[in-house]
């Protein structure tokens, strides 16, 4: 049964610092792995996806690497800024099914 | 309108009452999915279309009954709930070969 881990739960850190966002997934066969914001109340901003073929997607700010074998993906922030305060949500999408299994997040707040 | 939309945002009914959320995509996909999000638990897939048949169905109770109609439209009608079915539902589309999941707002859903 796939399970999701996100570490850590809850993260502070002063604006403009790069910080490291930890996803661990206990299946490698999985199709595709999505990150996601979450702000409070609302429903869900899709920030990447990563297909089981690749190894990391880039959005401007935003990398996210993908290691199948090692069953980890991390989400890279550059230059922190306020309005990344969220709670960052990663979800797997495992092999041969249509389910999505998410992790339980990662509440960021970035002090200005 | 764009992107995924539901109705309604709020909603508050007692535990003999029978409603209906409702969900639209206006992305062209063909796969649309409900979630739920309880408070400090990671979100649950529900139901998952696709090309409008159903084709997950994560042991969800019956007092939770979807409808797809069409591949733009997506209910979920509710009747006789439980004060525990509280929570944030979630409606999401994708394109069901790659996959990348666009969220809709939510609807907060109060059982008295």
């Amino acid at each position: 049964k796939q399970e999701v881990t996100q570490i850590p739960a809850a993260l502070s850190v002063p604006e403009g610092e790069n910080l490291v966002l930890n996803c661990s997934f206990t299946d490698s066969a999985i199709y595709n792995l999505q990150w996601f914001r979450q702000d409070p109340g609302k429903g869900l901003t899709s920030l990447l996806l990563i297909q089981s073929s690749q190894r990391e997607q880039t959005s401007g700010r935003l990398n996210a690497s993908l290691d199948k074998s090692s069953g980890r993906s991390t989400l890279y922030i550059a230059a922190s800024q306020p309005g990344d305060s969220a709670t960052y949500l990663c979800a797997v999408r495992a092999s041969g099914t249509y389910k999505y299994i998410f992790g339980t997040g990662t509440r960021l707040k970035v002090l200005a | 309108e764009t992107g995924v939309t539901q109705t309604p945002r709020h909603l508050v009914m007692g535990m003999t009452n029978k409603k209906s959320l409702k969900c639209e995509q206006h992305l062209g996909h063909n796969a649309m999915y409900w979630y739920k999000q309880s408070a400090k638990k990671p979100l649950e897939l529900m139901f998952v279309y696709s090309l409008e048949e159903r084709v997950e169905n994560n042991s969800v109770p019956s007092r939770f009954s979807p409808e797809c109609p069409n591949s733009s439209h997506l209910f979920l009608h509710l009747h006789t709930l439980q004060p525990e079915d509280s929570a944030l539902y979630l409606c999401a589309s994708s394109q069901i070969q790659g996959g990348e999941q666009y969220f809709g707002p939510g609807t907060r859903l109060t059982v008295t």
